[in-house]
């Protein structure tokens, strides 16, 4: 069974330019989150979707990011304009229930010079 | 607000020794706690929750509510363990996990 695929796996931009991010969760996996560390601080939550709706997108940190799951299948997360201090590893994970294991992606690498 | 607090960056000990990681956290309500692992070039996984109570690779966890702690150990440490290893709560009922800093472990030969 396929795991959680995050692309791309490293990506290096521009300030100022856009990237997308996407997830594909396991299938069947109706809760998909999407979370952030950046260099040196912990992990952080950002959202939280069931299906193709958001439950709880309180940790998204501001309004250049913006995640969509049409169809409630595979997650993109935007980053327009991107900013350095937006430089991280993004992760994404799915689980079936609200309280059963979440499994985790390999992350995405955002690299904006 | 809820927060995990891992104050050790790296902590190095010698294969056959024993290991302790340390994870504090502070929450209002019923926690609900978990350790990560993630070995190199590898996903981040779940090593071991407290509801389960289970020992997982030989880790074992405590929930000590009175000093607010879930402590990773391990008697003897194994090469192969060495990785990053995260702390994390879950609050509420939509598994908006916080993660704490995490601590490298490095078991030397």
């Amino acid at each position: 069974e396929a795991g959680v695929t995050q692309f791309p796996s490293h990506s290096v931009i521009e300030k100022g330019q856009t990237v997308t991010l996407r997830c594909d969760p396991i299938s069947g996996h109706d809760n998909l989150y999407w979370y952030r560390r950046v260099m040196g601080k912990e992990i952080k939550f950002l959202l939280h979707f069931v299906k193709e709706s958001k439950q709880d997108e309180s940790g998204m940190p501001n309004n250049r990011f913006l995640a969509e799951r049409t169809g409630g299948t595979y997650s993109t997360l935007k980053v327009q304009p991107a900013e350095l201090e937006d430089s991280g590893v993004y992760f994404c994970a799915s689980s079936q229930d609200l309280n059963t294991e979440a499994f985790f992606g390999q992350g995405t690498r955002l690299t904006v010079v | 607000a809820q927060r995990v607090t891992q104050p050790e960056k790296l902590l190095s000990v010698f294969k056959g020794a024993p290991v302790e990681l340390k994870c504090n956290y502070s929450y209002s309500g019923s926690p609900e706690l978990f350790w990560y692992v993630q070995y190199s070039r590898q996903r981040l996984q779940l090593l071991l929750r407290h509801i389960s109570r289970e020992s997982i690779k030989g880790f074992t966890a405590d929930l000590n509510k009175g000093e607010t702690s879930f402590h990773l150990k391990k008697p003897f440490a194994q090469e192969e363990d060495s990785a990053m290893y995260y702390c994390a709560l879950l609050s509420g009922g939509y598994q908006k996990v916080t993660f704490g800093t995490g601590t490298k472990l490095q078991v030397i030969p």
